[in-house]
């Protein structure tokens, strides 16, 4: 088992580029999530998905976008990239327990 | 109020000592309670899983949970240089909702 994976380890972006943060996970967990990590805030759910097709607003929601067509991936879409961005990227995924399981992240510089 | 509120330290302990780490929270909902650890330029890794009050110890980790108090603890005994990390407590209410209340992360150095 892979767990949770994400690619790209790390990416610098321009002011207004667009960019897509892969996660795959081959657990079979309905559940995946994406959270951002900025020093000493700690962990912001920016967007969730219960299942295939279904997708919901977290915390922080607003220049992002996802899709999840398969249970098995769960992009996240930057449109139009600020600095307000720059962060690190965590995408997570649990089954019908109660826990999230992390993958190793995406360190995004927005310049 | 926060959710859930952690000092984040940082907290510098020399090797062997014990490391007493919590959090206190305000929805007295919350059921599943979590401890993440995070080493540095890493994503964060299920450390200690509990369910309601009680305490759960695994080698030399214990995690307590007192929901009348609305407070979880985490202990490290005899704390080795490789626990130098971030430690996150993370809590939800469970029944289908997954969805986890974060502290903000405890940073711990032990000193050899």
């Amino acid at each position: 088992n892979a767990g949770v994976t994400q690619t790209p380890k790390f990416r610098i972006l321009k002011i207004g580029q667009s960019m897509t943060l892969q996660c795959a996970q081959d657990m079979n967990h309905n559940y995946m999530y994406w959270y951002r990590q900025d020093p000493g805030m700690g962990l912001k759910l920016i967007y969730y998905s219960v299942g295939a097709g279904i997708t919901d607003k977290g915390e922080v929601p607003n220049g992002y976008n996802v899709s999840r067509s398969t249970t098995e991936d769960f992009p996240l879409r930057l449109e139009l990239a600020a600095p307000s961005q720059t962060s690190v990227y965590f995408c997570a995924s649990g089954g019908a327990g109660e826990t999230q399981y992390f993958g190793p992240g995406t360190r995004l510089l927005v310049l | 109020q926060k959710e859930v509120e952690q000092d984040p330290g940082p907290l510098s302990v020399p090797e062997g000592a014990i490391v007493s780490l919590n959090c206190t929270y305000s929805n007295s909902a919350f059921q599943y309670f979590m401890w993440y650890r995070q080493y540095s330029r890493k994503g964060p890794e299920l450390l200690m899983y509990t369910y309601s009050s009680g305490n759960k110890e695994d080698g030399r980790f214990t995690a307590q949970v007192d929901k009348s108090s609305k407070y979880i603890s985490l202990f490290i005994r005899d704390s080795q240089p490789s626990d130098s990390a971030t430690y996150l407590c993370a809590m939800n209410v469970g029944r289908g909702n997954n969805r986890l209340a974060f502290g903000k992360g405890n940073q711990v150095v032990v000193i050899p």
